[in-house]
Formats: structure tokens, sequence, C-alpha cells
């Protein structure tokens, strides 16, 4: 079975620290990983894919097989950052899984 | 261009009672599904269709029934409600599988089940 988890419930970190939310996964097959993201009063809205190794508002993430994560990371935080974000896995019968979600807080 | 509606926004419901919540979109997607989102729990994918006629269960099915009698539309009918089904419902769909379908979320429905 496929399982995704965000360890941390909650995240605060300052304007301009570094940040990084974990998600680590388990699943048998080649995943398919995901970050999701969800700004107050929006809907939940793709953020990146790892197949596309971009960086989208300063954010990237790296799929690593062998710890099986696929943590997020943005070197400077900005306040505009706060949201929900939910890690996924897509497995080969296209169900997508999701974690538990990390709230980010950026203070000012 | 509309995305994903889902309605109502709201709903309150006393335990028992039976309820439809709705789903449309207008991207000509094919694959569609629900999910609940529960505190600390994530989204849990609730029932999901590949297509129109096609339907099967995610990890929380039980209490839910789904049809796809159109591709457009892929509503979820609470058929006696329970407390334990209080949560948000997200409805979100995709032009088909693979990366480069990502998932376009509705608006969710907040139900409340006393």
């Amino acid at each position: 079975a496929q399982r995704v988890t965000q360890p941390e419930k909650l995240l605060s970190v300052f304007k301009g620290a570094p940040v990084e939310l974990k998600c680590n996964y388990s699943y048998s097959g080649s995943p398919e990983l995901f970050w999701y993201v969800q700004y107050s009063r929006q809907r939940l809205q793709l953020l990146l894919r790892h197949i596309s190794r971009e960086s989208i508002k300063g954010f990237t993430a790296d799929l690593n097989k062998g710890e099986t994560s696929f943590h997020l990371k943005k070197p400077f935080a900005q306040e505009e950052d706060s949201a929900m974000y939910y890690c996924a896995l897509k497995n080969a019968g296209n169900m997508l899984t999701f974690g538990g979600g990390t709230r980010l807080m950026v203070k000012p | 261009n509309a995305g994903v509606t889902q309605t109502p926004k709201f709903q309150v419901l006393k335990t028992g009672q039976s309820m439809t919540l709705q789903c449309a979109q207008d991207m000509n997607h094919e694959y569609m599904s629900w999910y609940r989102q529960d505190p600390g729990m994530g989204l849990r994918l609730i029932h999901y269709s590949v297509g129109a006629g096609i339907t099967d269960q995610g990890e929380v099915p039980n209490g839910y029934n789904v049809s796809r009698s159109t591709t457009e539309d892929f509503p979820l009918r609470l058929l006696s409600a329970a407390p334990s089904q209080t949560s948000v419902y997200f409805c979100a769909s995709s032009q088909a599988w693979g990366q480069n379908s990502p998932l376009h979320f509705g608006n969710g429905t907040r139900l409340t089940v006393t």
C-alpha cells in the first residue's frame, strides 16, 4: 500500500529564512510525486511535480529514491508563502494519495 | 471558464439524512475524484472515475456512492449521513493521467452532520 507522510503539521519561520517541508513516501513501484498548495480562501492547486524538475515561486523539490523523500525547499521564505502544503503520490492506477499536510506560517 | 464547480458550499444534515454533493467540470476531463479533508489527515480519496460509466473506490468509500453518467458530472451521494462524515469535501478532475495532468480542484463543500 502506498503512503505519504508529512511529519510536521505546522512549520513557522521568519521572512527571509530557508524553509524545508518534509515529505516521505512508501510505494513499491515507480512513484509520481507532486506538491499541492492551498492559500487562504483559495482552492487547492498544483505547485510542482517531480518529473518537471522545475522551480515554482522559488520552491524546488528533489525526489530522493534512496531516502524515499520529496522534500519541498525554498531558500528565502516570503510572507505570501504562508499556506497549507500537501505532498501527493500518484500510483500506476492513477490514485493520488495525499499526506496530512503542513501549514507553513511565515512571520514578518 | 468555470473549471470545477461544487455545490452546495455549506450543508448541515441530521444523522440519517441523505443528500447529494454535486460536482461539474467544463474542461472535458476524463478523470474525476472526490476527497474528504480532515484535520491532520490530509485529503483522503473517497471514489474516483476514469471516464463516463466507470467508477472505482478510493481509500474511504464506505457510506458514499458515486455515478458517472456524463463526462461533466460526478455527484457524491451520502446514503445515511453520520457524524463521522462531517468534513470538507473536494471534487477534483484531470484531463487524463500521468505527470502532465495535474488535478484541478473545486472550492469544496463543508458538511456538518449533527
